[in-house]
């Protein structure tokens, strides 16, 4: 199995453009996260999936970001317009199952976002 | 608002000292306490915790929670250069219905010298 990929694995953009960050899930796995690391904040929850529908978005920064799962192996979080202080590690994760002693989660390699 | 501390923030050891890090929560309908080790790139899982007093073990890595003091520890002995990275204690808690939630630390980065 190839693990969680995510694509890019760096961006550089300006401020005021469109991001799209990618994710493709470990294949067999019902739930998606999307996370945000950074040095001020650490990692971040941002939105999770359970068979391609959002459950918790709770952790979104605001309205600029956005996630989809248009199908069960492929999600994307979009930042429209881009800010500075949205540069951080941006990780995708996966796991099979949400229950208890059985939710380890896979992380990809992540996206580095630097918005200019 | 659910927290997770971590410390130290950071540590500094010889390779064949012990280590001991750190991590306290407050959290609302705790699920359980998982550790990650994350090197350059994404974190790796280590451990899951759902219960008091037993300890995980996985070779010279150990942790044991406590829920009645809130915290968690997680031990390496005989460390060794490839143990360095940033260690990542996440509290699990669950947020109405089937919704979930996950709070990380900030994580100790441990370096292991030669």
């Amino acid at each position: 199995d190839a693990g969680v990929i995510q694509s890019p694995r760096h961006e550089v953009t300006e401020m005021g453009q469109e991001v799209t960050l990618r994710c493709k899930p470990i294949s067999g796995h019902d739930y998606l996260f999307w996370y945000r690391q950074t040095m001020m904040r650490g990692l971040e929850l941002l939105i999770y999936f359970n068979n391609n529908v959002p459950i918790d978005d709770s952790g979104m920064p605001e309205d600029r970001f956005s996630a989809k799962m248009p199908n069960a192996s492929f999600s994307t979080l979009k930042i429209q317009p881009s800010e500075p202080r949205d540069s951080a590690v941006y990780f995708c994760a996966s796991s099979k199952y949400l229950d208890r002693g059985r939710d380890e989660q896979y992380f990809g390699p992540g996206t580095r976002l630097t918005v200019t | 608002e659910d927290k997770v501390v971590q410390s130290p923030l950071s540590l500094v050891v010889h390779e064949g000292d012990t280590v001991t890090l750190n991590c306290s929560y407050e959290v609302t309908n705790f699920r359980s306490l998982l550790w990650y080790k994350q090197e350059k790139k994404a974190p790796t899982f280590l451990f899951m915790l759902t219960s008091s007093g037993i300890e995980k073990k996985s070779g010279r890595l150990s942790s044991i929670l406590d829920k009645k003091e809130l915290f968690s520890i997680l031990n390496i002995t005989a460390t060794q250069t490839g143990d360095s990275a940033v260690y990542l204690c996440a509290v699990e808690a669950d947020s109405g219905g089937s919704n979930y939630k996950l709070t990380f630390g900030k994580g100790t980065l441990l370096t292991v010298n030669p």
